[in-house]
């Protein structure tokens, strides 16, 4: 089946500093992608829409100059936490649906684990 | 706006006897509606998808799922539970208006004791 790639699994940052997630697309290709968030034992919630060779949409309530998405290629797409707080320590998810194909699955990444100390 | 309800924070269910797990679901036209499963620190796993044709949907690992629309509903069942079905499942729902962006019900942690 279809592939996503998250990267890095684990990471460790110190507050202050960004650092970016990157979701890969291993074997099909994506026009759009979409970041989630999860804390502990809750439910999914969407960050934005990524969109390829265009500006993501954010959801109402995420920054989006803290939160920056890129969406360089048909199979890659990037969150970068920036000036990153305690606070957005959490699991962040990405999700792709196969280019051109109507209805089909939504395939997820194994997700990352944010900790900013 | 599309929304997912899943009522049940958590369902108990002993080993071998039936599953069901509920998911209600609101849209304006016509819903893709998935179940996916999460165990502890892992990202999600799909388990069956409805898009169109027959209500019942079967999956993976001997689930199954309804689509009722007059009850705008979705729930996940399983004849027979086991105790590595222990997990956290999520139903959701997407429209291909706004490139199937997908919304997920609060979810169901699902405990099967042997």
């Amino acid at each position: 089946g279809a592939v996503v790639s998250q990267h890095p699994s684990w990471v460790i940052c110190k507050s202050g500093t960004s650092v970016k997630i990157e979701c890969r697309s291993l074997d099909f290709q994506a026009t759009t992608m979409f970041w989630y968030r999860q804390f502990p034992k809750q439910s999914l919630m969407l960050m934005a829409t990524s969109n390829e060779g265009s500006k993501a949409t954010y959801e109402q309530g995420v920054e989006k100059d803290k939160f920056l998405i890129n969406h360089a290629s048909l199979t890659l797409s990037t969150l970068t936490v920036t000036s990153a707080h305690p606070e957005d320590s959490s699991f962040y998810i990405c999700s792709a649906t196969p280019l051109g194909i109507t209805g089909n699955t939504i395939y997820f990444g194994e997700g990352s684990w944010l900790t900013v100390v | 706006a599309q929304s997912v309800a899943q009522p049940e924070d958590q369902v108990n269910v002993a080993e071998g006897n039936p599953l069901t797990v509920k998911c209600t679901y609101s849209v304006s036209g016509n819903p893709y509606l998935f179940w996916y499963v999460q165990y502890p620190n892992r990202g999600l796993q799909f388990l069956l998808k409805y898009i169109t044709g027959d209500n019942l949907v079967k999956g993976s690992y001997g689930f199954e799922a309804e689509f009722n629309k007059s009850q705008t509903s979705f729930h996940l069942k399983k004849p027979s539970a086991l105790v590595s079905d222990s997990a956290l499942y999520f139903c959701a729902v997407s429209q291909e208006t706004g490139g199937f962006k997908t919304i997920f019900g609060a979810g169901t942690r699902l405990f099967v004791k042997a």
